[in-house]
């Protein structure tokens, strides 16, 4: 079984500041790792995903992620926030040879103030 | 447009009462997925169905129930037996995950399910 921690509940941010949201995950096989996000009362949109190959992954919105196997990290970062950045992030993990659904972490509210 | 259409976005039940959520996308996915949302409690999966006639529980099932009769459509019933229906429900297709390693979920706008 696959499990995710979103280490902050809550990360509050001056907007233009860079930000960082954290992921960790346990998994006892390899996996597939993904960003989403989720602004109020709507479904969830993609950010980003980790397949394989580079460990640096870039996203929509100028969001980027990296995946380091070793911490079971999985961090979420944007250099410069916007307002419109407010929202719920996600992150998520699937087994990369199962048919599973994705698990989700607890969820990340990023709150950009002016 | 493709994409995933859940109806109602809101809806409210009487306890005792059985409700049906909808859910139908065209984008041709083989799979499909119900996640119920809590504050602070990120998304829990319900049920998911990887092709036609076929579905498989997930981790918090108890109360629910969901049938795959099309592969369009994947619809979600809340029984009077889930003690705790109140939430936000959303709804999830992806490709085939059998048959390819892309398993990049996409979802509805969600239906919100208030007990009264």
């Amino acid at each position: 079984a696959q499990s995710v921690t979103q280490l902050d509940s809550q990360v509050p941010v001056f907007e233009e500041a860079p930000v960082e949201l954290r992921c960790n995950y346990s998994s006892s096989v390899s996996v597939y790792l993904f960003w989403y996000v989720q602004y109020p009362n709507q479904g969830l949109q993609l950010l980003l995903k980790y397949l394989s190959g580079s460990t640096l992954v870039k996203g929509i919105n100028g969001f980027e992620a990296e995946f380091n196997k070793s911490q079971t990290s999985f961090h979420l970062r944007k250099p410069s926030v916007h307002i419109s950045d407010t929202a719920e992030y996600f992150c998520a993990v699937t087994p990369s040879g199962g048919r599973r659904a994705l698990t989700f972490g607890s969820g990340t509210r990023l709150q950009v103030q002016p | 447009d493709g994409g995933i259409t859940q109806s109602p976005k809101y809806l409210f039940r009487k306890e005792g009462q059985n409700v049906t959520l909808s859910c139908e996308q065209n984008l041709n996915h083989d799979a499909m997925y119900w996640y119920r949302q809590d504050p602070g409690q990120g998304l829990r999966l319900i049920y998911y169905s990887q092709i036609v006639n076929d579905f498989q529980k997930g981790d918090i099932a108890e109360g629910y129930s969901v049938s795959r009769e099309k592969k369009e459509s994947f619809p979600l019933t809340v029984t009077s037996a889930q003690k705790n229906p109140t939430a936000f429900y959303l709804c999830a297709s992806s490709i085939d995950t059998r048959t390819t390693r892309n398993t990049e979920a996409f979802f509805g706008q969600g239906t919100r399910l208030t007990v009264v």
